[in-house]
């Protein structure tokens, strides 16, 4: 079993649509999880960083994370043509110097 | 935020020769960089983890004497492939961290070996 799973898509929405990206992982010792995005050709930006259990929101993107099932969401509201990226999903032990671990990214297409 | 650049951007060369990378953080001071390289379609995977004035750890399966690593100051760390092969193409990817923090990534160099 791999440490961390991502459906890869491609995973294709109209715009305006909520989009609902997930990662399942097998290591219950993740304490902080990210989510990047990456458009092609480019490295990844960090979009939303979270600790432990809960709910982020930042603007149209909303982070869970839900430490019991081993499981992690991003949702993107009203999606725009803009989001048209990969979506990685990533969590590491402890800050800084820990490795950080990727599942391999969910393509996702915001059609106009 | 914090903002690490990377150069070149892309480079072609020949099949042989060796290719310096470099990965700048801009705006801070990175205790930990890391090299990580992507294929098409996949996601990253990380090479090796280096802190400022120590030797670079290379994970499990990378020749730390093909892809020289130095991190001679906090906000300066370089990637040279030496005698470089066409299974070397692929795209390098930086990152930067300070304490406490999580990573941010250069934008990546996209080597062609010819």
């Amino acid at each position: 079993q791999k440490e961390v799973e991502q459906d890869p898509g491609p995973l294709s929405v109209p715009e305006g649509a909520i989009v609902s990206l997930n990662c399942t992982y097998s290591n219950s010792a993740f304490q902080y999880f990210m989510w990047y995005r990456q458009y092609s050709r480019k490295g990844p930006e960090l979009l939303m960083y979270t600790y432990s259990s809960g709910n982020k929101e930042d603007g149209r993107f909303t982070a869970q994370v839900d430490k019991s099932s081993k499981y992690i969401s991003l949702f993107i509201r009203d999606s725009q043509p803009s989001d048209s990226a990969t979506y990685l999903c990533a969590m590491m032990w402890k800050t800084s110097y820990d490795k950080v671990i990727f599942g391999p990214g969910t393509s996702l297409s915001v059609i106009p | 935020g914090a903002v690490v650049s990377q150069h070149p951007s892309w480079v072609i060369c020949k099949s042989g020769t060796s290719v310096k990378i470099e990965c700048r953080s801009l705006d801070f001071q990175a205790t930990t960089m890391f090299w990580y390289r992507q294929f098409p379609k996949q996601s990253l995977m990380l090479m090796a983890t280096s802190n400022e004035g120590s030797k670079a750890t290379y994970e499990q399966g990378v020749e730390k004497d093909k892809f020289l690593i130095n991190h001679a100051s906090l906000t300066l760390s370089t990637l040279t492939v030496t005698s470089a092969h066409p299974e070397d193409s692929s795209f390098y990817i930086c990152s930067a961290s300070m304490l406490q923090e999580t990573q941010y990534f250069g934008p990546g160099t996209r080597l062609l070996v010819l």
